[in-house]
């Protein structure tokens, strides 16, 4: 089974700043990696798929990078919108299988 | 405007079992692998089992193979999830969304409670 491992656990970022968002896969996951973000109470809404691609409506400052193992979420010029947990989510075995991350908390400083 | 409504979650005892079911609306249901995902209280995502768009084809995770049964009614455009044998861990909010292959899934409901407690 593919783990996936996300840092930090817990970001503490002011609104304005870029935040980084890292997610090790234990073995290679090729392309195959989505990011959602999710606000308490809501469902999970997806970010970026295909580890660079922007999903419809999402806007241009969350941008997606990585392949293979190493894998990076940035979030540029945060709005207080963005305050959230994020899951990275590796799809390289679908549909036998798919993983997610343990998440990350981006908090307000 | 794609529409996922689940319902069916409860309050239910070790041991017993619950159907949970997704309605949707607004796409061709019929054409779309769908999926179920859980988040136990306070913790992350976890998918759970999905099915592809004749039913023919279902994948459980492990701790869920034997117990849980993924299905699928195209006429109906409905989701179920058939939970057998339920154990104090599969407590949580469960999600039906809808997949786009190896791309992860775009539209999810808005979830239903499962509790599993003495």
């Amino acid at each position: 089974e593919i783990v996936l491992t996300q840092s930090p656990g817990t970001l503490s970022l002011s609104p304005g700043e870029t935040a980084t968002l890292s997610c090790r896969a234990s073995q290679s996951v090729s392309m195959y990696l989505a990011w959602y973000q999710q606000k308490p109470g809501q469902a999970p809404r997806l970010l970026i798929y295909d580890a660079s691609t922007r999903a419809s409506g999402i806007p241009a400052r969350f941008s997606g990078s990585g392949s293979g193992t190493d894998f990076t979420l940035t979030i540029s010029s945060l709005e207080p919108e963005d305050f959230a947990v994020y899951y990275c989510q590796q799809l390289i075995h679908w549909p036998l299988m798919c993983t997610f991350g343990q998440g990350t908390k981006v908090e307000i400083k | 405007e794609v529409q996922l409504v689940e319902s069916g979650g409860a309050l239910v005892q070790p041991g017993g079992s619950l159907r949970l079911s997704c309605a949707a609306s607004g796409f061709t249901f019929s054409t779309y692998w769908m999926t179920w995902v859980r988040q136990a209280p306070g913790k992350g995502l976890e998918w759970v089992a999905n099915i592809n768009q004749d039913g023919r084809e279902k994948y459980y995770v492990d701790s869920v193979k034997g117990r849980f049964t993924i299905s699928r009614d195209n006429a109906k455009n409905s989701l179920s999830l058939q939970m057998n044998s339920l154990r104090v861990e599969d407590t949580g909010v469960y999600y039906c969304a809808r997949e786009k292959g190896s791309s992860g899934s775009a539209y999810w409901g808005q979830g239903t409670l499962v509790t599993v407690s003495s």
